[in-house]
């Protein structure tokens, strides 16, 4: 069956860096979409990347300002977060999420998702 | 960037009853891409509808998703105990962003 697991999640000072992962399983990896969104605890859903299936496209939600980068290794069926110079409002649970085949850019399997805290 | 306004805030109801949740767009969706999920307290969200109207995987047909342009409606016809949860509307497509509404809770009453 379909799995999503994400990993890397954790206490980081602001300013620095996290890199979050996410291991795919029960599914040709390589050919699908893959998002991250988050979700800051008890608010709601925040859409934060997107990579096409071969890596080639890369899109980020404006929020972002060229801190995070998406990547992902077909080979290890992994997705990446790259989180740099963190600011406490970047608190949240981070999901990965695939692609739906037949709904475009919505998500039909979501990880249990990785809580990353921004605090001093 | 469209802005998706979901309304009421939190609605209670009795297993049973109909559920109707909305969804209003900033400017009118093309190709009705908007999406309902269902998210419960500590798990992630489930994929209810797509386009507007068209059930996911595995989704029982008591879950139905109406509108177009600026309006969509998620109904549910009768309610049952799993169902009270919080729900999200997203505008997707092509191009990003995909944004989501703020969310409904559905509560027993």
């Amino acid at each position: 069956q379909v799995q999503l697991m994400e990993s890397g999640g954790g206490v980081v000072q602001p300013g620095r860096s996290l890199r979050l992962s996410c291991a795919a399983s029960g599914f040709i990896f390589g050919y699908y979409t893959m998002h991250w969104v988050r979700q800051v605890p008890g608010k709601g859903l925040e859409w934060v990347a997107v990579i096409s299936n071969d890596g080639s496209k890369k899109y980020y939600a404006d929020f972002e300002k060229g801190r995070f980068t998406i990547s992902r290794d077909n080979s290890r069926n992994t997705l990446y977060l790259q989180m740099n110079s963190l600011r406490p409002d970047d608190t949240a649970v981070y999901y990965c999420a695939r692609r739906y085949t037949y709904g475009s850019n919505t998500f039909d399997y979501w990880g249990q998702g990785a809580l990353v805290t921004v605090s001093s | 960037e469209i802005v998706l306004t979901q309304s009421p805030g939190t609605l209670s109801l009795s297993p049973g009853e109909r559920a109707t949740l909305s969804c209003r767009a900033s400017q009118s969706l093309i190709s009705t891409f908007l999406a309902w999920y269902q998210q419960k307290p500590g798990q992630a969200p489930r994929l209810l509808i797509y386009g507007a109207s068209n059930r996911a995987t595995g989704i029982p047909d008591r879950f139905s998703g109406s509108g177009s342009g600026t309006d969509f409606t998620l109904t549910i016809s009768r309610l049952e105990s799993e169902d009270f949860a919080v729900y999200y509307c997203q505008h997707y497509g092509d191009s990003p962003p995909y944004t989501f509404g703020q969310g409904t809770k559905l509560e027993i009453k």
